[in-house]
């Protein structure tokens, strides 16, 4: 069974840019999350769709972020216009819908490296 | 939230066992430990969960005492693979519907010949 995947796994724009970075999940998993980790920090939690709906956006850092994931299948994260400080690796992880009697397993993807010089 | 607090390094020589604890006072009734593994250049990967007691599988064993406010990642006979950084967390999520998972700093293992 195919993990999760990212792209691309690399990229490199300058300030003031658009950058779209792309998530699959693993198929049949309804929970979509995005993290990131910033030089130096730790990885914090940005956004949770279940399906296509935003359950939790608590952790987007500012409205330059957009986060959609049309027919709850892949979801895509957009940095318009990307600043210095977004510079970091974006995880990707998955999960299936909990039955309800223990917080579930995400999987992860390998990152997105941006860098915006 | 609970917060977790780890070491942020630890020295092993291959065939040693590692322990890693953890500590997370503020654990809630409801949290589950989750310890996950990092290597450079991948995403984090579950190693294991426990509620209470001990939890062992084919990769670890964690060790949970009767108060929750701590836990240990025990690594049977490390290997040089096993050189990563180790999160514990303790769950935020609703029961039903997952949640965000809460990273501190982590352990970076490093596993020496």
């Amino acid at each position: 069974e195919a993990g999760v995947t990212q792209f691309p796994s690399h990229s490199v724009i300058e300030k003031g840019q658009t950058v779209t970075l792309r998530c699959d999940p693993i198929s049949g998993h309804d929970n979509l999350y995005w993290y990131r980790r910033v030089m130096g920090k730790e990885i914090k939690f940005l956004l949770h769709f279940v399906k296509e709906s935003k359950q939790d956006e608590s952790g987007m850092p500012n409205n330059r972020f957009l986060a959609e994931r049309t027919g709850g299948t892949y979801s895509t994260l957009k940095v318009q216009p990307a600043e210095l400080e977004d510079s970091g690796v974006y995880f990707c992880a998955s999960s299936q819908f909990s039955t309800g009697e223990r917080q579930e397993t995400q999987y992860f993807g390998p990152g997105t490296r941006l860098l915006v010089l | 939230l609970a917060k977790t607090t780890q070491p942020i390094s630890m020295d092993s020589y291959e065939g040693q066992e590692v322990n890693i604890t953890c500590s997370h006072n503020n654990i809630a009734t409801n949290d589950y430990i989750t310890w996950y593994q990092q290597f450079p250049s991948q995403g984090p990967r579950f190693i294991i969960q426990g509620y209470k007691t001990k939890v062992t599988n084919e990769v670890a064993s964690l060790f949970i005492p009767a108060d929750r406010k701590s836990s240990t990642l025990s690594l049977p006979r490390v290997s040089l693979s096993d050189t990563a950084v180790y999160y514990c967390l303790v769950g935020d999520a609703p029961y039903n519907q997952g949640g965000k998972l809460i990273f501190g700093q982590g352990t970076e293992l490093s596993v020496k010949p």
